[in-house]
């Protein structure tokens, strides 16, 4: 079946403009996750989402970055006023029930998102 | 802060070798323990994880990993590497929150 699609694959932006990632989950998954992953790092977690209903948003590193999952299937990541320091590999992953820890998440293939 | 610390950013071994890849954890309560595998160009896939059921792992492509909780260590294995076997490997933690922290991840790579 299909797994987690991720558009675009690629994104290049100049700084100040706003920019939208979208994230399509493996269909009936519930939980869905967003991570940043900078070169060389392992991906670090930003937010997630039980159905629509945003669980922990610890992760994002300022209010410039927003994520919503509105009919709790397809999610989109926006970054408002981009900054170089935002460029990075942004992954998404989804996972299919929302209880237990240790379920497998399973990832998409990225969005790379350079800033000049 | 509870963490995964990978030891060693590459790894190069020769086809046939044992592959063993190290990665610790730090961590107050047993944690739920996860190694994932990166290709290029392609999203993270699951080699395998510990969730307390036993300690030794068992995962795909051959690898397996043992939970040492007196070492805090689940160190990955292979008996024999493939040259298919190079890739990026990641260690990752979750513990009462729901999101994976991952180590630094180890560059796997398979000499001829």
């Amino acid at each position: 079946g299909a797994g987690v699609s991720q558009s675009p694959r690629y994104k290049v932006t100049k700084r100040g403009q706003d920019v939208a990632l979208r994230c399509d989950p493996i269909s009936g998954h519930v939980s869905l996750y967003w991570y940043r992953q900078a070169l060389g790092q392992g991906p670090e977690f930003l937010t997630y989402f039980n159905y629509e209903a945003q669980q922990d948003k610890s992760g994002l590193p300022n209010d410039r970055f927003s994520a919503e999952r509105p009919e709790g299937s397809i999610s989109t990541l926006t970054i408002q006023r981009t900054e170089q320091r935002d460029s990075a590999m942004y992954r998404c992953a989804s996972s299919p029930t929302g209880g237990a820890h240790h379920n497998e998440q399973f990832f998409g293939p990225g969005t790379r998102l350079t800033v000049l | 802060a509870q963490s995964v610390t990978q030891l060693g950013s590459h790894v190069s071994v020769s086809e046939g070798a044992l592959v063993l890849l190290r990665c610790n954890y730090s961590s107050s309560v047993p944690p739920y323990l996860f190694w994932y595998v990166q290709y290029p160009n392609q999203g993270l896939q699951l080699l395998l994880k510990y969730t307390s059921a036993a300690t030794l792992v068992k995962g795909i492509n051959g690898f397996e990993a043992e939970f040492k909780k007196s070492e805090t260590s689940f160190h990955l294995t292979k008996p024999s590497a493939h040259m298919s076997d190079a890739a990026e490997y990641f260690c990752a933690w979750t513990g009462s929150a729901r999101q994976l922290t991952f180590g630094s991840g180890t560059q796997l790579t398979v000499l001829p």
